[in-house]
């Protein structure tokens, strides 16, 4: 168990609309990931923090922005949904200072966008 | 650029039978990781294992052992013995040293079904 949760689990959501996930750790790491994965795509990296209110972007990240204003909490935002990110998103640590440590993830959300 | 192939989208085995998933990569850095997550119906990523690439010694655990060949850019996983509970989607995955962030490049997956 990584001490990781992720909020809500499942989320249903209407076009346009914004929607927020919810990372938390309890271990104080210092890297953050959002993945989303789809059929056919693996995972794919959305974005990612280095630390308090340090943050990159991955292979995915249009239409999505992030925050981490705390070390124990990355959010991901949908500013403005679409049926394209209709998927499950998960949340991964990297545990160690090492920058190639394991990656552990978290039970995931699964957001669908009518 | 980087890549992770797993050419075998599907396998299907009876129990007992042994399996073996393969996983091939694409990197220009020397230095570099590999890793194979499980995620079982339920969902979640379970880490099994991580492999740097100066080692090619080869890994066993259990009913599972792994392959890494730098020759062939290959790091096959082998499920000696299979069983119900080792159904779930497998994925093959690389993290290179060099990159910003050291995000993990997945591939798509092989979804693993084993029968009684």
């Amino acid at each position: 168990d990584a001490g990781i949760t992720q909020s809500p689990r499942h989320k249903v959501t209407e076009t346009g609309t914004p929607v927020t996930l919810r990372c938390h750790q309890t271990e104080n790491h210092r890297y953050m990931y959002w993945y989303r994965q789809d059929p056919g795509h693996g995972l794919r990296l959305i974005h990612y923090s280095y630390g308090v209110k340090d943050t990159d972007k991955g292979e995915v990240s249009d239409g999505y922005s992030v925050s981490r204003s705390k070390t124990e909490d990355f959010l991901l935002t949908l500013e403005s949904a679409t049926s394209s990110q209709t998927s499950v998103y998960f949340c991964a640590i990297r545990r160690g200072a090492s920058s190639t440590d394991t990656q552990y993830f978290g039970p995931g959300t699964r957001l669908t966008v009518l | 650029a980087q890549k992770v192939t797993q050419a075998q989208t599907e396998i299907s085995v009876v129990e007992k039978e042994d399996v073996t998933l393969d996983c091939v990569y694409e990197t220009r850095d020397t230095t570099y990781y590999l890793f194979w997550y499980k995620q079982p119906p339920s969902g979640e990523l379970v880490f099994l294992i991580r492999r740097n690439s100066f080692d090619e010694q080869n890994e066993i655990s259990g009913r599972y052992s792994w392959n890494f060949q730098k020759s062939t850019s290959s790091f096959n996983f082998t499920i000696t013995a299979s069983q119900v509970v080792d159904s779930a989607v497998y994925f093959c995955a690389l993290s290179e040293a060099n990159q910003a962030g050291t995000a993990l490049i997945f591939g798509k997956g092989t979804t693993l079904s084993v029968s009684s």
